[in-house]
């Protein structure tokens, strides 16, 4: 099936800077695209989500940018601070179809971000 | 968004055995999938949970070793039967509202020896 996948595995920043985390997909029939972050120990947690007919949607500290250009997905992350430390995923759905797997996510590998004090 | 609860937490189980595990929502939910996500690896999904018929499973991933239920718009069950150490991995369900996006439980943490 189509992948999705990120850059960079690792990712580490000062506390304070801004971080920018890239997740390239291939299958260019998709039409959304979410941000999760997981803790360890924890489940995956909604961070920001964007349709296909958007570039760019922002959130609390957070902004997602869309170039379907390239097919290219970043989250950013402003002051970023210890407890954003986690591993990041990107996932994308493809144009909503019939049958098994509509509305199925598919994942990317996932970026390790550690805060540095 | 949705609050999701999954039973048990972790459990340590032996090959050959079969462990069900539940997701609760508080609230009523269109869809509901079953994910696996073994360690340091990204999610895959196993199924789609449908309420009042079988399952829809992903390639690789067949009824009789992940037989799932879902009597209602707020439980679904899955089970792993037979384990093996390879499933060791942790499970997770996933429940999706008509555009709201996907919301997951906190996941349950299976050791299989």
């Amino acid at each position: 099936g189509e992948s999705v996948g990120l850059h960079l595995p690792t990712l580490s920043v000062q506390e304070g800077d801004n971080s920018i985390i890239n997740c390239a997909y291939s299958n260019s029939a998709s039409d959304y695209f979410i941000w999760y972050k997981q803790e360890s120990g924890k489940g995956p947690q909604f961070i920001i989500d964007i349709r296909s007919n958007m570039d760019k949607r922002q959130g609390q500290r957070v902004t997602v940018l869309l170039n379907k250009t390239v097919k290219h997905l970043s989250l950013q992350i402003a002051a970023t601070q210890p407890g954003d430390s986690a591993v990041y995923f990107c996932a994308e759905r493809g144009a909503v179809k019939s049958g098994a797997g509509s509305y199925q996510l598919t994942f990317g590998k996932g970026t390790k971000l550690s805060v540095i004090p | 968004s949705a609050v999701i609860s999954q039973k048990p937490s972790r459990d340590i189980c032996q090959r050959g055995t079969s462990l069900t595990i539940q997701c609760q929502v508080d609230s009523q939910v269109t869809m509901m999938f079953w994910y696996r996500q073994q360690p340091g690896q990204s999610l895959t999904l196993i199924a789609t949970a449908n309420q009042g018929s079988e399952a829809t499973y992903e390639s690789g991933f067949v009824i009789d070793k992940f037989p799932i239920s879902r009597p209602n718009l707020t439980f679904s069950t899955l089970t792993v039967s037979n384990m093996s150490p390879e499933d060791s991995s942790i499970y997770l369900c996933s429940v999706l509202n008509s555009g709201a996006p996907e919301y997951f439980g906190p996941g349950t943490r299976l050791t299989v020896t």
